[in-house]
């Protein structure tokens, strides 16, 4: 098993541009989550969804849209980036129960000038 | 509100002296409480979680329901340990709250 891959390890935007930022995952958890990591706010959850087709709001969504078309796949996408979006970004899947053992991807730094 | 707060932003710790990562959280109600670490170049990654009451490379976590907390505990620090703890909580609504982190430093 790949585990959770996401592409780009890194990139480069230009305010105003867009981009997605892919996440996948190959053990069929049903629960997929997009984290930013930024200094001294630790991780803050941006969007999550709980199966294919649903998805919800995290603590940070503004500029940011999601989609669940798969079970597998979870893309990110940053409508006009802005330098406040310079982050790193962290997939995280795991199984829909009370454990929620959330398995990370090794994430992507975004640096938007 | 429903708050995770990891007081130390920074622990520095000799090598064979105990450790302890703080972690308070703010809830009335029954949380799920779990510690991630992040190694240098790697992934993060699950520590343990209170559920299970186990202790994962000697490190052990209580939760106190009283104090509302669930410190993290090693009794001697090895150099491995130096890394990025996370305290994480689940209010019971199908999010996970992370802390601030703590950076551990293992001095040998």
């Amino acid at each position: 098993n790949a585990g959770v891959t996401q592409t780009p390890k890194f990139q480069v935007l230009k305010t105003g541009q867009s981009m997605t930022l892919q996440c996948a995952q190959d053990m069929n958890h049903e629960y997929m989550s997009w984290y930013r990591q930024d200094p001294g706010m630790g991780l803050r959850l941006i969007h999550y969804s709980v199966g294919a087709g649903i998805t919800d709001q995290g603590e940070v969504p503004n500029g940011y849209n999601v989609s669940r078309s798969t079970t597998e796949d979870f893309p990110l996408r940053l409508l006009s980036a802005a330098p406040s979006q310079t982050s790193v970004y962290f997939c995280a899947s795991s199984y829909r129960d009370t454990s929620y053992e959330q398995y990370f991807g090794p994430g992507t730094r975004l640096t938007v000038t | 509100a429903q708050r995770v707060t990891q007081p130390e932003k920074l622990l520095s710790v000799f090598k064979g002296a105990p450790v302890e990562l703080k972690c308070n959280y703010s809830y009335s109600g029954s949380p799920e409480l779990f510690w991630y670490v992040q190694y240098s170049r790697q992934r993060l990654q699950l520590l343990l979680r209170h559920i299970s009451r186990e202790s994962i490379k000697g490190f052990t976590a209580d939760l106190n329901k009283g104090e509302t907390s669930f410190h993290l505990k090693k009794p001697f620090a090895q150099e491995e340990d130096s890394a990025m703890y996370y305290c994480a909580v689940s209010f019971g609504n199908e999010k996970l709250t992370f802390g601030t982190g703590t950076r551990l430093t293992i001095i040998p």
